[in-house]
């Protein structure tokens, strides 16, 4: 079973806009953690934000925010005011294992483009 | 600030010929990672190394060695590289979020 499932293979989104990537997860661990990277297309992986399971906030970092919804297991990343910048391919990813022993998987991406 | 550093950046080989891809990463972390990316998988871990000395099969690790031989540095080996090899070589470290390295393209023809 997939353990990191990105349902949205491609995104439109128009500059300005805000946009919802989605993103559910499956684990057993109590303790676990979730991220999202942008892969812009010079190919480097760039950590954008992460959500712990045991934060009771979601996370925020400048425009991107995570909307962590623990029981529907869902950590969507909204991107608000696109900028033509932000079009990338988006990856989710989890942290599981104790402190030692992580190991990180990861969705198969989103891929976003954003319109002028 | 270099971060993770991986070379080469690309590299072609021929069937069964090997290789190695070097990492290092100068943030003291006691993780390291060494992933795969292949087109429509996002990123499948090969092998992973929690602490200097001590090394871990991750899902792909089937053909491939790694040596972590420092903190710093967590080698990647293709003893006889493969058709199916070809992809693109991620090296991360981290604390809480990972780092990654630039990538390597590898193409095995």
């Amino acid at each position: 079973a997939q353990k990191i499932t990105q349902t949205q293979p491609g995104m439109f989104v128009q500059e300005k806009e805000a946009v919802t990537l989605d993103c559910t997860y499956d684990t057993s661990d109590p303790s676990y953690g979730l991220f999202w990277y942008k892969q812009p297309s010079s190919g480097e992986m760039i950590f954008l934000i992460y959500q712990g399971s045991y934060d009771q906030q979601n996370a925020t970092e400048g425009r991107y925010s995570l909307n962590f919804q623990k029981a529907r297991k869902s950590a969507n990343l909204v991107i608000s005011a696109s900028q033509l910048g932000d079009s990338a391919m988006y990856f989710c990813a989890m942290r599981e294992g104790a402190a030692g022993t992580y190991k990180y998987i990861f969705g198969t991406g989103t891929r976003l483009k954003v319109l002028a | 600030n270099a971060g993770v550093t991986q070379t080469p950046k690309f590299q072609v080989l021929k069937t069964g010929q090997s290789m190695t891809l070097q990492c290092a990463q100068d943030m003291n972390h006691n993780s390291m990672y060494w992933y795969r990316q292949d087109p429509g998988m996002g990123l499948r871990l090969i092998y992973y190394s929690a602490s200097e000395g001590t090394t871990d099969k991750g899902e792909v690790p089937n053909g491939y060695n790694v040596s972590r031989l420092n903190k710093r540095e967590f080698s990647l080996r293709l003893e006889s590289a493969a058709p199916s090899q070809t992809s693109v070589y991620f090296c991360a470290s981290r604390a809480i979020e990972a780092f990654f390295g630039q990538g390597t393209r590898l193409t095995v023809v």
